[in-house]
């Protein structure tokens, strides 16, 4: 079993429509989660962190926490083209001494 | 305001060469780290820096070495290239590694080809 989960998609949406983009983890211990956002030959950039359980909002995007089902979610309203790009989850583990650990990404499409 | 930054961004070696990936950031962060992305494969850690003077070794440190050289430069070195060390290689640091809530912020990534 990897680490942190995701589907690889792609996942099309028509624009203005909700995205979700879904993650699992197995550390149960983890604390915190991040999103990642990755153009086709660019590098990651935050978009949005969440350490407690429930939704935290940022703009048109929403993170979703719910630990004791071990998975995390990003949903963007009103998606635009331009947020086609590669999603990635990454998981701050707390057992051992390892820094993030990151989901293949889901690749996201949104058609205009 | 320049983050992280990595030299080369392209690099193109025949196998058996050697090459070190440049990385420093001005950010102040304690935390550096080498990953390699693959299609498919996601982000995968070759090695990281909790803090200066230490590293460890990630998922796929085999072929690697890396030097702290001071707070802010991390470089990772390819001793002798093999193809499938073909990849693009991103450097990224943070203000804490273990146990942190802090994220970490990337460099361009270098693109490097072996034949």
């Amino acid at each position: 079993q990897k680490e942190v989960e995701q589907n690889s998609g792609p996942l099309s949406v028509p624009e203005g429509a909700i995205a979700s983009l879904n993650c699992t983890y197995s550390d149960r211990g983890s604390q915190s989660f991040f999103w990642y956002r990755q153009y086709s030959g660019k590098s990651p950039e935050l978009i949005m962190f969440i350490y407690s359980n429930g939704d935290k909002e940022d703009g048109r995007f929403t993170a979703q926490l719910n630990k004791a089902s071990q998975y995390v979610s990003l949903l963007i309203r009103d998606s635009q083209p331009s947020d086609s790009a590669t999603y990635l989850c990454a998981v701050n583990p707390i057992t051992g001494r390892r820094a993030l650990t990151f989901g293949s990404g889901t690749r996201l499409q949104v058609q205009p | 305001n320049a983050g992280v930054t990595q030299t080369p961004k392209f690099q193109v070696l025949k196998t058996g060469q050697s090459m070190t990936l440049q990385c420093a950031q001005d950010m102040n962060h304690n935390s550096m780290y080498w990953y390699r992305q693959d299609p498919g494969m996601g982000l995968r850690l070759i090695y990281y820096s909790a803090s200066e003077g230490t590293t460890d070794k990630g998922e796929v440190p085999n072929g690697y070495n890396v030097s702290r050289l001071n707070k802010r430069e991390f470089s990772l070195r390819l001793e002798s290239a093999a193809p499938s060390q073909t990849s693009v290689y991103f450097c990224a640091s943070s203000g804490q590694a273990f146990g942190s809530n802090q994220p970490q912020h990337f460099g361009d990534g270098t693109r490097l080809s072996i034949l």
